[in-house]
């Protein structure tokens, strides 16, 4: 049964047309996160909540937006995206086990930007 | 600063044969190790983590990894390869810096298992 879902897997957008990707989650966890990923490339961190707190990493440009309106739902929300926004977004979810957060991860939502 | 390499940017192994993908980490402190598998246009999955204890760590698919310190490495092993296992393989390692465990990625590795 999936845990952390992602809609849409594949999302196509123009040049500069704000885009929506969602993330839904029935694991309960109060850490949801985001992360881009170019091809070959390992995920960078966008930006993480911790229940309601939202955190920003320094580097993520400004293009770049989240809600988090419930605990099971989180969404990213390019506001005018460019080519180089063009990549694997993944969505992760995790919660505090053993000492340590184990993070569970989306099938991605796969943006083109035309 | 607090780093995680994986020196190899693919390794190609026979089906049947052990494999080895090398991670090695620069942190402060005891470190918490993860690594994940990510199958091609999928998310990633975790496989095991280090948080203390036996430095020999076994994890999902017959895979285990072992936490040398003094090397700095947490080598991922699996003792008999499959077509399967063909993947692309992340080491990662808790950002001691941040909060409510944000992971520091390895560039990556490309397993490649042939028949």
């Amino acid at each position: 049964d999936a845990m952390v879902i992602q809609n849409p897997r594949y999302q196509v957008t123009q040049f500069g047309k704000p885009v929506t990707l969602s993330c839904s989650q029935t694991l309960n966890h109060n850490v949801m996160y985001w992360y881009q990923q170019k091809s070959s490339q390992a995920p960078k961190l966008l930006f993480h909540y911790y229940d309601k707190d939202f955190n920003n990493e320094a580097d993520t440009p400004d293009n770049f937006q989240s809600r988090r309106p419930n605990t099971s739902f989180c969404f990213l929300d390019i506001r005018s995206p460019g080519l180089g926004d063009a990549a694997m977004y993944l969505c992760a979810t995790s919660i505090l086990s053993s000492g340590a957060y184990e993070q569970f991860f989306g099938p991605g939502t796969r943006l083109t930007v035309l | 600063a607090q780093s995680v390499a994986q020196p190899e940017d693919q390794v190609n192994v026979a089906e049947g044969n052990p494999l080895t993908v090398k991670c090695t980490y620069s942190v402060s402190g005891n470190p918490y190790l993860f690594w994940y598998v990510q199958y091609p246009n999928r998310g990633l999955q975790f496989l095991l983590k280090y948080i203390t204890g036996d430095n020999l760590v076994k994890g999902s698919y017959g895979f285990e990894a072992e936490f040398n310190k003094s090397q700095t490495s947490f080598h991922l092993k699996k003792p008999s390869a499959l077509v399967s296992d063909s993947a692309l393989y992340f080491c990662a390692v808790r950002d001691m810096m941040g909060s409510q465990g944000n992971l520091i990625f390895g560039k990556g590795t490309k397993l490649s298992v042939k028949p």
